[in-house]
């Protein structure tokens, strides 16, 4: 089945630590986006990438990194200096970059805590 | 910049009532509206989208939502709702390319719809 599957689902995080949530999609979509989503928030977005090897920064990008070496592949990783990092984090992709009239496709989401 | 409003971030209603979850955009140039469906512990499913024609779109589950230019609003309706239908319920609007949002969709703060038997 053609999807996105985001890993761990549950995940903590130690005061100073880094850590890398996975997102992998096999849909063949060029672009891939991380969304942070806090209780009565909504969504906001962290970073996308439109293509490989590129990627731009959204709205909430300070204390996040990511990368895009593989079309099936864009890791968020959570720095130390993301001072508030506890957040259900969502990962989509699309056919092509802003898509008009292309839905995105979501993953289940990871649940990141901070301990 | 554009924004959504969802002016309800909570809807109680009992089984087989109708519903009424309201949103609200900044009007731009293009307007391309969207509705989408969180269920608990899930990523996000899109419901209805408008992008051009008519103004009254639908989904298959029974939803619909009519874009309504002159109030800047898109609200999402159903008749009847089930048990089934709790969930929360995202508006978004694509933002302007040249603008701060570069194309990508703009969300509002989430409805959480609450179907009560």
């Amino acid at each position: 089945d053609g999807g996105i599957t985001q890993s761990p689902k549950y995940l903590f995080r130690k005061e100073g630590q880094n850590v890398t949530l996975s997102c992998e999609q096999n849909l063949n979509h060029d672009a891939m986006y991380w969304y942070r989503q806090d209780p009565g928030q909504g969504l906001r977005l962290i970073y996308y990438s439109q293509i490989v090897n590129d990627f731009q920064k959204g709205d909430i990008a300070e204390g996040y990194s990511v990368s895009r070496e593989k079309k099936e592949s864009f890791p968020l990783t959570v720095t130390s200096a993301q001072k508030n990092p506890t957040a259900f984090y969502l990962c989509a992709s699309s056919i092509v970059p802003f898509p008009t009239n292309e839905k995105l496709f979501f993953g289940s989401g990871t649940q990141l805590s901070v301990l | 910049a554009q924004s959504v409003t969802q002016l309800d971030s909570q809807v109680p209603v009992f089984e087989e009532a109708p519903v009424e979850l309201r949103c609200n955009y900044s009007s731009s140039v293009s307007v391309y509206l969207f509705w989408y469906v969180q269920y608990p512990n899930q990523g996000l499913q899109l419901l209805l989208k408008y992008l051009s024609g008519s103004t009254l779109v639908e989904s298959i589950n029974g939803f619909e939502a009519e874009f309504n230019k002159s109030q800047t609003s898109f609200h999402l309706r159903k008749p009847s709702v089930h048990i089934s239908d709790t969930a929360e319920y995202f508006c978004a609007v694509r933002g302007d390319f040249y603008g701060g949002s570069q194309g990508n969709l703009i969300f509002g703060k989430g409805t959480k719809l609450s179907v009560k038997p």
